[in-house]
């Protein structure tokens, strides 16, 4: 069966500018993760979505990021005022309950110039 | 605080010299230990999930293994295409949804 997509694979944008990154989980999975990957550090977490629950937005790290998931499956995460801390791969996972092995899309990766 | 530290950063085999990545953590209340390969440019692949104390998982030449503090992940007789990251990640109890993960080990196998 089809795995977890992202799209694009690639961003280059400029900095101030807004991006808007997807995410399509596996068929039926009910949670959806947002993770920022740095050159050299560890997966950090963004944001969790289980279901029709209410979003763990923990992890934004500032108001500039949000993400939103419509009808339970394809995920949206959009950067605004773009940083060029902000350059990193966002990668997506989702799983078939919140406590279980996540699958993880390729990514994508976000240069900000 | 929580945490996951993995080692080595990087480590170099030659093919067929087995060896050991090591994952160890600071959780409250373990819910699960995952390990992960990640190839360049792709996103991590799901390896072995690992619950308690005393389990151990086996795939292939990996071999994943979990004590109260600690996982490792034995690689034997490793093969060129074995090189890639190795994450570890744990989830902590609570809500089910705060994963933490490593920065990885990059594994190098030399034919």
């Amino acid at each position: 069966g089809a795995g977890v997509s992202q799209s694009p694979s690639n961003k280059v944008t400029e900095k101030g500018k807004d991006v808007e990154l997807r995410c399509d989980p596996i068929s039926g999975h009910t949670a959806l993760y947002w993770y920022r990957q740095s050159l050299g550090q560890g997966l950090e977490f963004l944001i969790y979505f289980q279901g029709n629950s209410a979003p763990d937005k923990s992890g934004l790290p500032s108001d500039r990021f949000s993400a939103e998931r419509t009808g339970g499956s394809v995920s949206t995460l959009t950067i605004q005022r773009t940083q060029q801390e902000d350059s990193a791969v966002y990668l997506c996972a989702s799983s078939s309950v919140a406590a279980d092995t996540q699958y993880f899309g390729p990514g994508t990766r976000l240069t900000v110039l | 605080e929580d945490q996951v530290t993995q080692s080595p950063e990087a480590l170099r085999l030659q093919e067929g010299e087995s060896s050991s990545l090591n994952c160890s953590y600071t959780v409250s209340g373990l819910r699960g230990l995952f390990w992960y390969r990640q190839d360049p440019g792709k996103g991590p692949e799901f390896l072995f999930t690992l619950y308690s104390a005393g389990e151990e998982k086996e795939k292939e030449r990996l071999k994943a293994t979990l004590t109260k503090k600690e996982s490792f992940l034995h690689i034997t007789a490793p093969k060129p295409e074995d090189s890639a990251t190795y994450l570890c990640a744990v989830q902590a109890g609570g809500t089910g949804n705060q994963f933490y993960f490593g920065t990885g080990t990059s594994l190098t196998v030399i034919p």
